[in-house]
């Protein structure tokens, strides 16, 4: 199994460029999450997605939007890119278990985005 | 929101030297993780934590849930070269909670 899939690896966008970064993932995971991650600064959540058809805002959603496409794919747009938004992003899956989430969010390889 | 701090922000250390590293929260939570990521790579969990005072143990990684729930301790023994990387730990507020609140992370570096 491939586990969550994230593409591209690398990206270079100019101030304004709009670009989509994908996500899959091949484990039936009910959740998925889009993560930035900044020096010094952990892992942020961006937005996220409970179930096929919703969406919901993290701690730090401006500037973003996201589509869960099926409950395979999620994939997060950032209409015109602006230089705060270099940073490494991650996408998450976690499946539902009897009582609640499963603790263990597995995550891709990330996307190195720098927005010049 | 929550905040997480952890302590040491890096480290050096000579192979074959034990570890410790913490991570402190004004917060309480119910469930710990310890997470780690190899350069280049997406973070993986090492070890979950669920009740205070729980002491867990993942080969040579033991992680400890702290009493008020405010806190977590992650020890690693007889460090090895592939122990480098990035040690974040996180807090989750109950299990339907869909968000983790990650420390800023602590990076280990191993000298031969």
């Amino acid at each position: 199994n491939a586990g969550v899939t994230q593409t591209p690896k690398f990206q270079v966008l100019k101030t304004g460029q709009s670009m989509t970064l994908q996500c899959a993932q091949d484990m039936n995971h009910n959740s998925m999450y889009w993560y930035r991650q900044d020096p010094g600064m952990g892992l942020r959540l961006i937005y996220y997605s409970a179930s096929e058809g919703t969406t919901d805002k993290g701690e730090v959603p401006n500037g973003y939007n996201v589509s869960r496409l099926n409950k395979r794919e999620f994939s997060l747009r950032l209409e015109s890119a602006a230089p705060s938004q270099t940073s490494v992003y991650f996408c998450a899956s976690r499946r539902y278990i009897s009582g609640g989430w499963n603790t263990e969010a597995f995550f891709g390889q990330g996307t190195r985005l720098t927005v010049v | 929101g929550q905040q997480l701090n952890q302590s040491p922000q890096s480290m050096f250390i000579q192979e074959g030297e034990d570890v410790s590293m913490n991570c402190t929260s004004s917060s309480i939570f119910n469930t710990w993780l310890w997470y780690k990521q190899d350069p280049g790579e997406g973070p993986v969990l090492l070890i979950a934590l669920y009740k205070a005072g729980e002491l867990t143990s993942n080969g040579r990684l033991t992680a400890q849930f702290g009493i008020t729930r405010k806190d977590s301790f992650l020890n690693i023994s007889a460090s090895i070269p592939s122990d480098v990387g990035i040690y974040f730990c996180a807090g989750q507020l109950d299990n339907y909670g869909q968000n983790f609140v990650f420390g800023p992370g602590t990076r280990l570096s191993v000298l031969p």
